[in-house]
């Protein structure tokens, strides 16, 4: 089963604009969740993240918003930039109860054009 | 500082062989994890080592598939009697430890299997 969704493949944006990528998940006691960007042929490197306890944490042009209710997060990019493509991927974890093993979604790839 | 790298970076082998894929971790990390990603997929967790405990094996997909670390750094991923549905993306994440440090992902080694 999939416990962390990303349902939007592919997200084109242009550049300047803002740049909303969306992740869903199922499991009630994820508790710590993040954001990584891969560009091709290179490993994952972590964006940002947020715990469970707040529902907003902001790094510069990255903010992403949880909504536990939902179970849903969001990751905003203000303003996008031609070097923000790549693939994003929504990950989370329970990390006192399973060590910081990051269950990841499927990735959304951003294209921001120029 | 070096990050975490990964050997080969793509291996090619025919069905039914052994192979052994490794990884080098930062230096002092304690936490190491090993995922892969399958074509059109997310990251998939395998296997997790923090320190010395016994390893968190619950994502290892059969007995085909093993890994050790030895003396708290090198990690090798063996998958054993290679099959088909084996290729992917292998990448090796290493962490201070394992809880919500963040993990510093290697390049990959991409592993076709004919």
């Amino acid at each position: 089963d999939q416990q962390v969704k990303q349902n939007s493949p592919s997200l084109s944006v242009q550049e300047g604009r803002i740049s909303i990528l969306n992740c869903d998940y199922t499991n009630s006691m994820f508790d710590y969740f993040l954001w990584y960007k891969k560009y091709p042929a290179e490993g994952p490197t972590f964006l940002i993240s947020i715990s469970s306890i707040k529902d907003k944490n902001e790094d510069g042009r990255f903010t992403v918003f949880l909504n536990k209710s939902a179970k849903h997060l969001s990751l905003h990019i203000v303003p996008s930039q031609p070097g923000d493509s790549a693939v994003y991927f929504c990950a989370a974890t329970k990390p006192y109860n399973q060590g910081g093993k990051l269950i990841f979604g499927q990735g959304t790839e951003l294209s921001v054009k120029p | 500082g070096a990050g975490v790298s990964q050997s080969p970076s793509n291996k090619v082998t025919e069905k039914g062989k052994d192979v052994e894929l490794r990884c080098d971790p930062i230096s002092g990390h304690t936490a190491l994890y090993w995922y892969r990603q399958s074509l059109g997929q997310g990251l998939e967790f395998l296997i997790y080592f923090q320190g010395n405990s016994a390893p968190d094996k619950s994502g290892l997909p059969s007995d085909r598939f093993s890994a050790e670390r030895t003396g708290g750094s090198v990690s090798t991923l063996t998958i054993q009697r290679t099959q088909q549905e084996d290729s992917a993306v292998y990448l090796c994440a290493s962490a201070w430890d394992g809880l919500t440090d963040t993990q510093y992902f290697g390049p990959g080694t991409r592993l076709t299997v004919l």
